[in-house]
């Protein structure tokens, strides 16, 4: 069973599109997260929810905006996607802020 | 801001070639140094968290240790399957993780 899930895996889009990145976890995890890993592999927190409430926002433009429906799925919507944006981007989920966290298999995302 | 600096950028070693990984890090406050794997095209797979200096922490040929400065993850005769990159995070007061570039290691048979 898959812990954390996201999809799609692959995303190959053009400049200007809007885009959403979905992902799910079957942990019964509390808190979850968006990174992203540019090419130089940094992995950057961008966002964190507990129990569907917004926790860490860091600075990150605001055409990325995350939804989280219920406690067990973090979305990630993009708009007016630049070029810039072409990234692998993670999930993760923990039990809480403060646990270990988990992550999904990463959404590779192609900005042309 | 805390700082998490990985050395070196890449390690390649002979299959039985123990050697060490470091992880250096400035942080206000730590409240864990996590390790991770990361294999190409996957998400980091957790591999030890680490509290407080003198902690050690083992797992097959790998072996984590903490001082207040820095961590070193040691391979012991490696094999290449232990051919991955492998992340070192702090995480401090406000629970972010920092993420150092990693170490990209190489094990040749």
């Amino acid at each position: 069973d898959t812990a954390v899930s996201q999809t799609p895996k692959y995303l190959v889009t053009q400049m200007g599109n809007d885009k959403s990145i979905k992902c799910e976890q079957n942990l019964g995890h509390d808190t979850m997260y968006w990174y992203k890993q540019d090419s130089k592999k940094f992995l950057k927190i961008m966002f964190s929810y507990n129990n569907k409430e917004l926790i860490i926002n860091e600075t990150v433009p605001n055409r990325f905006s995350p939804k989280s429906p219920d406690k067990a799925h973090l979305n990630l919507h993009i708009n007016s996607l630049e070029l810039g944006d072409s990234a692998v981007y993670f999930c993760a989920s923990s039990q809480e802020a403060r646990e270990t966290q988990y992550f999904g298999p990463g959404t590779r995302l192609l900005v042309l | 801001e805390d700082q998490v600096t990985q050395s070196p950028e890449a390690l390649r070693l002979q299959e039985g070639e123990s050697s060490s990984l470091n992880c250096s890090y400035t942080v206000s406050g730590l409240r864990g140094l996590f390790w991770y794997r990361q294999d190409p095209g996957k998400g980091p797979e957790f591999l030890f968290t680490l509290y407080s200096a003198g902690e050690e922490k083992e797992k097959e040929r790998l072996k984590a240790t903490l001082t207040k400065k820095e961590s070193f993850l040691h391979i012991t005769a490696p094999k290449p399957e232990d051919s991955a990159t492998y992340l070192c995070a702090v995480r401090s007061n406000d629970y972010k993780l920092s993420f150092g570039a990693g170490t990209t290691v190489t094990v040749r048979a």
